[in-house]
């Protein structure tokens, strides 16, 4: 199993630009999540995703995207980048949704500069 | 609404002693804690969780966190420092969206720095 995969690892972007942060997971994890590390403030939540073509809101969801068409892939897009979402950024996946002891499994992370 | 807060930034011990990062929680209900480490330019790793089951939990590279009700903490430990185990540690508290499903408050984090 190659868990939670990411990419890219780093890229540089110049404000009003997109791109799109891809997830992948082999682990038939139904649930999927995207997190945003700052510092100083740990890791924040950003969008969710408990099945293909089911997902919502987290904590800090302003300016980003996501959709869910099968299990494996759950893509975060930055619809018009500023230097605000200059961070790294972490998918997670977990078999479950609700289990509130469920381990969350986190990619390596990608780390977005903003310019 | 449930948080997380570690004491201390910056830890700083020498390779062979105690190892000592605070965590304390605050929850309504009876918590889910984690410790998750982040070695450089690496994701999440989970090291240890709390589930209720037992209060003192052991986890990998030797380890362990005691749940503390009274005290409101989830400190992690270990024995004698490495110099492996300079890393940034996480701990974390499992929380529900509205949406009823889970999420993961983090603390700020700790960075464990290791010296010969």
């Amino acid at each position: 199993n190659a868990g939670v995969t990411q990419t890219p690892k780093f890229q540089v972007l110049k404000t009003g630009q997109s791109m799109t942060l891809q997830c992948a997971q082999d682990m038939n994890h139904e649930y999927m999540s995207w997190y945003r590390q700052d510092p100083g403030m740990g890791l924040r939540l950003i969008h969710y995703s408990v099945g293909a073509g089911i997902t919502d809101q987290g904590e800090v969801p302003n300016g980003y995207n996501v959709s869910r068409s099968t299990t494996e892939d759950f893509p975060l897009r930055l619809l018009s980048a500023a230097p605000s979402q200059t961070s790294v950024y972490f998918c997670a996946s977990s078999y479950s949704g609700t289990r509130m002891a469920e381990t969350q499994y986190f990619g390596p992370g990608t780390r977005l500069l903003v310019l | 609404a449930q948080s997380v807060t570690q004491l201390g930034s910056h830890v700083s011990v020498s390779e062979g002693a105690l190892v000592l990062l605070r965590c304390n929680y605050s929850s309504s209900v009876p918590p889910y804690l984690f410790w998750y480490v982040q070695y450089p330019n690496q994701g999440l790793q989970l090291l240890l969780k709390y589930t209720s089951a037992a209060t003192l939990v052991k986890g990998i590279n030797g380890f362990e966190a005691e749940f503390k009700k009274s005290e409101t903490s989830f400190h992690l430990t270990k024995p004698s420092a490495h110099m492996s185990d300079a890393a940034e540690y996480f701990c974390a508290v499992s929380d529900k969206e509205r949406g009823g499903y889970n999420k993961l408050i983090f603390g700020a984090g700790t960075r464990l720095a290791v010296h010969p």
